[in-house]
């Protein structure tokens, strides 16, 4: 059974330039989150769809959205880049949202670099 | 609000010692799940475990083995006989589990790299 997929795995902007991100998740999988990562701030929650529906969302800015498709596959979309936007960004996928908390599978991730 | 403390931000150790890397947590829900996940280079995060707020029996999985202590927020994660393989950064995380939470809502800790030398 295929894994969570993320493409690209390596991309480079500049600033002020936007960047989408992709990811797809298990098959059967419904629910997919986003996670930042950075050597300075850590692991941190972006957002969660389930059924093409954002379902929660993390203390960052407006610049960051995302949104899932009726495949379940899901992008996010960071614009106006900044410097400290340089990160691993981490898709996850689970079976299903909400009450019985399941496993969380995650993707390689997308290391973006902003110059 | 919820929070996962990694206090031992890197351990060395060499082979086939034993090593437990702590985590000690904080929330107010009754109901909660722990986890560990491991990060090796190649960035992918694996699931080792998941414990809900109610189990707190001990676990073992081969060498590896988990030990939950409600009364100390605690939820420590040993490595027995270590290998080089170990090496990785090993993440310990908090999730809500209420009724209508976000199952993909993770609370984690900033992670304990761990390097076994041979």
């Amino acid at each position: 059974k295929a894994g969570v997929t993320q493409t690209p795995r390596y991309l480079i902007k500049t600033r002020g330039q936007q960047v989408t991100l992709s990811c797809s998740p298990i098959s059967g999988h419904r629910s997919v989150s986003w996670y930042q990562q950075t050597p300075g701030q850590g692991l941190q929650f972006l957002f969660e769809y389930f059924s093409e529906t954002q379902r929660n969302k993390g203390n960052f800015p407006g610049r960051f959205s995302g949104r899932q498709f009726s495949n379940s596959r899901s992008e996010m979309n960071v614009s106006t880049l900044e410097l400290g936007d340089s990160a691993l960004y981490l898709c996850a996928s689970s079976l299903q949202s909400g009450g019985n908390t399941g496993e969380l599978f995650f993707g390689e991730g997308s290391r973006l670099t902003v110059l | 609000a919820q929070k996962v403390t990694q206090a031992q931000t890197e351990i060395s150790v060499v082979e086939k010692e034993d090593v437990t890397l702590d985590c000690v947590y904080e929330t107010r829900d009754t109901t909660y799940y722990l986890f560990w996940y491991k990060q090796p280079p190649s960035g992918e995060l694996v699931f080792l475990i998941r414990r809900n707020s109610f189990d707190e029996q001990n676990e073992i999985s081969g060498r590896y083995s988990w030990n939950f202590q409600k009364s100390t927020s605690s939820f420590n994660f040993t490595i027995t006989a270590s290998q080089v393989v170990d090496s990785a950064v090993y993440f310990c995380a908090l999730s809500e589990a209420r009724r209508g939470s976000t199952l993909g809502r993770l609370y984690f800790g900033r992670g304990t790299q761990l390097t076994v030398w041979p």
